[in-house]
């Protein structure tokens, strides 16, 4: 029921990119993404309300595949501030639930 | 912006005693609020949600006579711990959905970081 994500996990240097995948088994209603650093509460990113929808500011980009219960993350140019573990949080269908992914731990080196 | 205030930020009980987390809406109604646990390095999972003036519902493997939750108002939820143990110490987190603000998303209080000694 938890949305998996990949990877688990990435060490990036600053300015590459990296792509962050949300998978449900789960039909979703909409998806999100936040950022968390350690202990600090999460902090949201952009919200994704239909199937297909794109969204992006600054560096950062979001894609939903609704069909595919899917979302992916965009991080380009990445920068030091990046770093922390990212969440999608999924609206699933059908119940009143917000579950968050199982997070992707993202560290960008100088 | 739509606020959640969550109190205390960290607290130190010992085994055996209650602990009560609350978490306030500042400047919007909360009708449901969701109440998460974060061990070291994992995800937030969900405990409960919680909808005002009703019983909250908690998520399996969570025993409710343990984590008491209250949501006497569309303002305040609290999450009591009952009769705490060293393996409820953990970082707990309560959120409400905001609606209309923003493109919409899920506010979170600032966690609540419990140790039990």
């Amino acid at each position: 029921q938890q949305p998996v994500q990949s990877p688990q996990a990435v060490i990036l240097r600053e300015g590459e990119d990296a792509v962050i995948n949300c998978s449900s088994s789960k039909a979703l209603y909409s998806v999100h993404w936040y950022r968390q650093k350690h202990g600090e509460a999460p902090v949201f990113l952009m919200i994704l309300l239909k199937g297909g929808e794109q969204k992006g500011h600054d560096k950062i980009s979001a894609s939903f595949n609704e069909k595919k219960q899917q979302s992916s993350l965009y991080l380009t140019a990445s920068q030091l501030s990046y770093s922390g573990t990212y969440f999608c949080g999924t609206e699933q269908a059908g119940t009143y639930k917000y579950i968050f992914g199982t997070g992707t731990r993202l560290k960008v080196l100088a | 912006g739509a606020v959640v205030s969550q109190h205390p930020s960290r607290v130190i009980c010992k085994s055996g005693t209650s602990v009560k987390i609350e978490c306030r809406s500042l400047d919007f109604q909360a009708t449901t609020m969701f109440w998460y646990r974060q061990f070291p390095k994992k995800s937030l999972m969900l405990m409960a949600t919680s909808n005002e003036g009703s019983k909250a519902t908690y998520e399996q493997g969570v025993e409710k006579d343990k984590f008491l939750i209250n949501h006497a108002s569309l303002t305040l939820s609290t999450l009591t711990v009952t009769s705490a143990h060293p393996e409820d110490s953990s970082f707990y987190i309560c959120s409400a959905r905001v609606s209309g603000t923003g493109g919409g998303g899920y506010t979170f209080g600032s966690g609540t970081r419990l140790t039990v000694v």
